[in-house]
């Protein structure tokens, strides 16, 4: 398996402009976590899904994110419209179950300017 | 208070030296623990499981103290290779976990 796949690796776009990120988790994994990271906070939970259902969206920073999991294979995060605040890394992570280790992607590096 | 609280460090050591970080969390029904490493402008990896009994591999040994709610993390003959940042995992029920914000380790020659 080529383990969790996030695209692009390297995002930078204006401020204003919709920002979509994009992760393919390894199969057979029933739960999806977005995490958001910076220097000044750290790694930030942004929200999971467990069988393509969001089970807490309460990290999202604001109504600008959103997030979707049509299936089991691929999943969206979304900004709309982004500020430079957003410029983080963002990391996709993909897990087989409850209380178990959890496998990232390697990350998007979003720049908004 | 935050949900897992680490010293950010860094913890500057020499080769061969023996480094210790420890890690709170704040709700006591946490049930699974871990620590990861992460490289510079990498993605986080599982470093090691944090067993109740404690648990040992290779040169890195983990404990739990659930009465004080901490874990810890031994580094015994410290590496050039082990200069990261460890991150402290507490898995807080259901599916959600939540990561300290880690400790930076710089191990010079």
């Amino acid at each position: 398996d080529a383990g969790v796949i996030q695209s692009p690796r390297h995002e930078v776009t204006e401020m204003g402009q919709e920002v979509t990120l994009r992760c393919k988790p390894i199969s057979g994994h029933n739960s999806l976590f977005w995490y958001r990271q910076t220097m000044m906070r750290g790694l930030e939970l942004l929200i999971y899904f467990n069988n393509n259902v969001p089970i807490d969206d309460s990290g999202m920073p604001e109504d600008r994110f959103s997030a979707k999991m049509p299936n089991a294979s691929f999943s969206t995060l979304k900004i709309q419209p982004s500020e430079p605040r957003d410029s983080a890394v963002y990391f996709c992570a993909s897990s087989p179950g409850t209380h178990t280790e959890a496998f990232f992607g390697q990350g998007t590096r979003l720049t908004v300017v | 208070r935050k949900e897992v609280e680490q010293d950010p460090g860094p913890f500057n050591v020499p080769e061969g030296a023996t480094v210790a970080f420890n890690c709170t969390y704040s709700n006591s029904a946490s049930q699974s623990f871990f620590w990861y490493r992460q490289d510079c402008r990498k993605e986080p990896k599982l470093l090691m499981s944090v067993y109740s009994s404690g648990n040992e591999d290779g040169r890195f040994t983990a404990q739990l103290n659930r009465a004080s709610q901490y874990i810890s993390l031994l580094i015994r003959d410290s590496k050039l290779s082990d200069s990261a940042t460890y991150l402290c995992v507490v898995g807080a029920g259901g599916f959600k976990t939540i990561f300290g914000a880690g400790t930076r380790l710089f191990v010079k020659a």
